[in-house]
């Protein structure tokens, strides 16, 4: 299997533009997680589907951010209009259901906006 | 609400054995699991504890004391390889049983 996959790996943008993420989880996997990564907060859990659906987006930071998953094989976060604050490595992860033990990580993508 | 405490650094030579503590408070407790992250990549899956006791995967041990929220990863035979971050995580009910990360532990090893 090729592993989670993100796109793009790199994104530079400009303050007020929307930013599309990109992920496609291992296939067979029922549960998909996004992630963002930062060296003042850690890892911190953004939102996560089970079987396409949204379990928990409490993690969410505004409403500038959004997430879909409209099938078992794609999801996108999206975040409109984009802030500096917003630069991080954004991770995508996903697992064979929401209990099991072991999560699967894409490459991520580094977003920088200016 | 659910926190983890590790340290953030730690050094260490090649050849050497390096723990790494693991506190943790959660609304409701399945395992403890840790990660490791080089730098530049993407967190990998190490080990898993639900039960008290340790778990030993080749050079890499995983150790859980459920009654104390306290659990360690022991590496042996450190290798310069072995240098990156590692992250304690645990599945917490508030949290729709989805991990929560601790902020990671960078083990730096030297030759």
């Amino acid at each position: 299997d090729a592993g989670v996959i993100q796109s793009p790996r790199h994104e530079v943008t400009e303050m007020g533009q929307e930013v599309t993420l990109r992920c496609k989880p291992i296939s067979g996997h029922n549960s998909l997680f996004w992630y963002r990564q930062t060296m003042m907060r850690g890892l911190e859990l953004l939102i996560y589907f089970n079987n396409n659906v949204p379990i928990d987006d409490s993690g969410m930071p505004e409403d500038r951010f959004s997430a879909k998953m409209p099938n078992a094989s794609f999801s996108t976060l999206k975040i409109q209009p984009s802030e500096p604050r917003d630069s991080a490595v954004y991770f995508c992860a996903s697992s064979l259901d929401r209990v099991s033990d072991t999560q699967y990580f894409g490459p991520g993508t580094r977003l920088t906006v200016l | 609400g659910q926190s983890l405490e590790q340290p953030s650094e730690v050094t260490a030579v090649e050849g050497a054995i390096v723990q790494i503590n693991c506190t943790y408070q959660t609304s409701g407790f399945y395992g403890l699991s840790w990660y490791q992250q080089h730098d530049g990549g993407a967190p990998t899956f190490l080990s898993y504890n639900a039960l008290d006791g340790l778990e030993e995967t080749g050079r890499f041990s995983s150790f859980l004391s459920r009654s104390d929220s306290y659990g360690y990863l022991l590496l042996q035979e450190l290798q310069m390889k072995d240098s990156a971050s590692y992250f304690c995580a645990v599945r917490d009910q508030q949290a729709g049983t989805a991990l929560i990360f601790g902020k990671g532990t960078t083990l730096s090893v030297s030759s």
